[in-house]
């Protein structure tokens, strides 16, 4: 079974700052894929960053950066120069790998962050 | 570019009454997948559909079915209404053949059975 945990149920950061949010994940699976997504107040959730297993890199999305520490089954959101616009609901998401497409995603239980002004 | 489209966007029902929610997935999008998201809780995976069969089937309760059509657009079938059921409800869209077949979310529906 899957697992994802976020253990910051809020995080606060000023404007322009850099801010890390956790997650870590518990699965038997050898390849998988971490996502995460931002909700904000309205409601939608919108796709940030993709992580693959077997990436090497970590990846990186515009201010987003994902830092991946396979061995420590860990995979933290690192938002730079944080903007008022950033403040949401920020979900850590899991898939397993399938032959075919329709695999779940596993959420964690999320970290609401607000940006100061 | 064209998004996951969701209707209603809100609906009020009755305990004990029936409810239809429908997903168009964006277009070339071969699979969709419904999430549950009860109030300040992460969103449950219901069910998915690729080129129109079952993929993967979560805790979705026996009252509600749902399926996938031809033209891909998807119907989740509710019955029998709960008080717990009240919930946004979320369909997503994928295609298979895409880098990292990361799922787009829709603007969700926000049922409240009274």
């Amino acid at each position: 079974a899957q697992k994802i945990t976020q253990t910051q149920p809020g995080m606060f950061v000023q404007e322009k700052e850099a801010v890390t949010l956790d997650c870590t994940y518990d699965t038997s699976d050898q390849s998988y894929g971490l996502f995460w997504y931002k909700q904000p107040s309205s409601g939608e959730m919108i796709f940030l960053i993709y992580q693959g297993s077997y990436d090497e890199q970590n990846a990186t999305e515009g201010r987003y950066s994902l830092n991946f520490q396979k061995a420590r089954k860990s995979a933290n959101l690192v938002i730079s120069a944080s903007q008022l616009g950033d403040s949401a609901m920020y979900f850590c998401a899991m898939r397993e790998s399938r032959e075919t497409s329709g695999s779940r995603l596993t959420f964690g239980e999320g970290t609401q962050l607000t940006v100061n002004p | 570019a064209a998004g996951v489209i969701q209707s209603p966007r809100h609906l009020i029902k009755e305990k004990r009454e029936t409810a239809t929610l429908k997903c168009y997935p964006i277009p070339r999008h071969d699979t969709v997948y419904w999430y549950q998201q009860g109030p300040g809780q992460d969103p449950q995976f219901l069910i998915s559909f690729y080129e129109k069969m079952q993929s993967d089937k979560g805790s979705i309760p026996d009252r509600f079915s749902a399926q996938q059509f031809s033209d891909y657009h998807s119907e989740l079938n509710m019955s029998s209404l709960e008080l717990g059921d009240s919930a946004l409800y979320f369909c997503a869209s994928s295609y298979w053949g895409s880098s990292y077949n990361e799922q787009f979310f829709g603007p969700g529906t926000r049922l409240t059975v009274l």
